[in-house]
């Protein structure tokens, strides 16, 4: 089955400065990527997502890459803010259209 | 994501005891799933149901069951047999876009067994 590593599991940055996270897939049938965010006691919430045919997407502050030859995925945010702080999960489909396999999450923390 | 109710959002159970969480959408979405959530350990897959009258086994099943006898409902009954059932619960539903099924998450249950 699929596998999704996801680093850091913590990281820390100053109000204004960007925030990158990084996962690896092992499924090389994975086409959908997406990715969550998770404040406490929430739900998470889906920010971002890129399907395998795109390299790039971006929404305002939040960008995510794919290079599917090294099976890796970045989650990048520019000029971050307090209210940016949570958890993030990425989650790759492998081989299926329904299920989805999830890293173990990133704690984001914006310190103003 | 409004369209995803799961309730209560507080349960507190014996151990021992059978106990049932419940999970409806009114979104009209085909597939949904059940996942539990531990600190550091991500989401983790119970259940998922494609259709109604069918589901399949996630990558942590053994403890657990479901039903889904109606489109809209999905519940998780977490059986005695499961070992450490104190946890985060969350379903949630998707629909079709272009043969890639995004998921939504309901507000979740936390569940304490002591």
């Amino acid at each position: 089955g699929e596998n999704v590593e996801q680093h850091p599991s913590t990281l820390s940055v100053q109000e204004g400065d960007s925030a990158v996270i990084k996962c690896t897939y092992s499924d090389s049938a994975s086409n959908y990527f997406p990715w969550y965010k998770q404040e406490l006691g929430k739900r998470p919430q889906l920010i971002i997502d890129i399907r395998s045919n795109v390299g790039e997407k971006k929404d305002q502050r939040i960008a995510v890459t794919l290079n599917k030859t090294a099976k890796h995925f970045s989650l990048h945010i520019t000029e971050t803010q307090p209210e940016d702080s949570a958890v993030y999960f990425c989650a790759a489909s492998g081989g299926s259209n329904y299920k989805l396999t999830f890293g173990k999450g990133t704690l984001l923390t914006v310190n103003p | 994501d409004g369209g995803i109710t799961q309730s209560p959002k507080y349960l507190f159970r014996k151990e021992g005891q059978n106990v049932t969480l419940s999970c409806e959408q009114n979104l009209n979405h085909d597939a949904m799933y059940w996942y539990r959530q531990d600190p550091g350990q991500g989401l983790r897959l119970i259940y998922y149901s494609q259709i109604v009258n069918d589901f399949q086994k996630g990558d942590i099943a053994e403890g657990y069951s479901v039903s889904r006898e109606k489109k809209e409902s999905f519940p998780l009954t977490v059986t005695s047999a499961q070992k450490n059932p104190t946890a985060f619960y969350l379903c949630a539903s998707s629909i079709s876009d272009s043969h890639i099924y995004k998921q939504y998450f309901g507000p979740g249950t936390r569940l304490t067994v002591t």
